[in-house]
């Protein structure tokens, strides 16, 4: 069965940067693309980029540019999230969100979220 | 670019049939597929409607979505309401590889 798993809550102190893992499993790794959600607390759903695990090609919403780096390993089939200058915003539950159909369009299958929180 | 707008929070009691709605502020809505999401407290959220009208598999058929041109917008119908379907409901579409998401509506279930 398709699984996204991702790494555990970090706690970051704001100016340093996160890294968040996702490893895939239960499907052909390279086929389907890897969006990322994430969600302030007691917020919507905010669309942050994708990553094709295949080319290694990206694309980030216009907020995160500069400041955000995808990348994949495939061997491991893990994908990796990194977000630099962190500031209190950032604080937020952060989804891998496998991308299926026409331009990737559908979340078919979601982590289980990773728990980001900046603080002084 | 476009954006999704949806009702904060809708409210209808157990059996009966709830309607959210999501309105695109320009551009069709008929131009790029219309997928919702479902969202309890404390967990991820799930597919629940993909490409305006689908149902992925395991999704019970209490749940159907369609779009309306006139309108211009997507809603998500929910019949023989459950206890269980209060969460959090997401619209969401996408725009040359871009997503967008509704602000989401909370359903409570009376």
């Amino acid at each position: 069965q398709v699984q996204l798993v991702q790494s555990g809550a970090q706690v970051k102190k704001p100016g340093a940067s996160v890294k968040v893992s996702c490893k895939a499993s239960g499907y052909t790794f390279i086929d389907y693309y890897i969006q990322w959600v994430r969600q302030a607390p007691g917020q919507g759903l905010e669309w942050m980029g994708w990553i094709n695990p295949d080319s290694g090609g990206a694309k980030f919403a216009q907020g995160f540019q500069g400041r955000v780096t995808m990348t994949t390993d495939t061997p491991t089939t893990t994908v990796y999230l990194e977000l630099t200058t962190l500031t209190l915003d950032d604080t937020a539950m952060y989804y891998c969100v496998r991308g299926s159909g026409v331009s990737y369009s559908i979340g078919d299958y979601w982590g289980q979220g990773a728990l980001v929180i900046v603080s002084s | 670019n476009f954006m999704l707008t949806q009702p904060p929070s809708v409210s209808e009691s157990p059996g009966k049939t709830v309607t959210i709605s999501c309105t695109r502020s320009s551009g069709s809505v008929a131009d790029n597929s219309v997928q919702w999401y479902q969202q309890r407290p404390g967990s991820a959220p799930i597919l629940v409607i993909y490409e305006d009208d689908q149902r992925p598999s395991g999704v019970p058929d209490r749940f159907t979505g369609s779009i309306d041109s006139s309108s211009n917008s997507a809603s998500l119908f929910i019949s023989g309401l459950k206890n269980e379907d209060e969460a959090n409901y997401y619209c969401q579409s996408h725009y040359k590889s871009v997503w967008v998401f509704g602000g989401g509506t909370k359903l409570t279930v009376l």
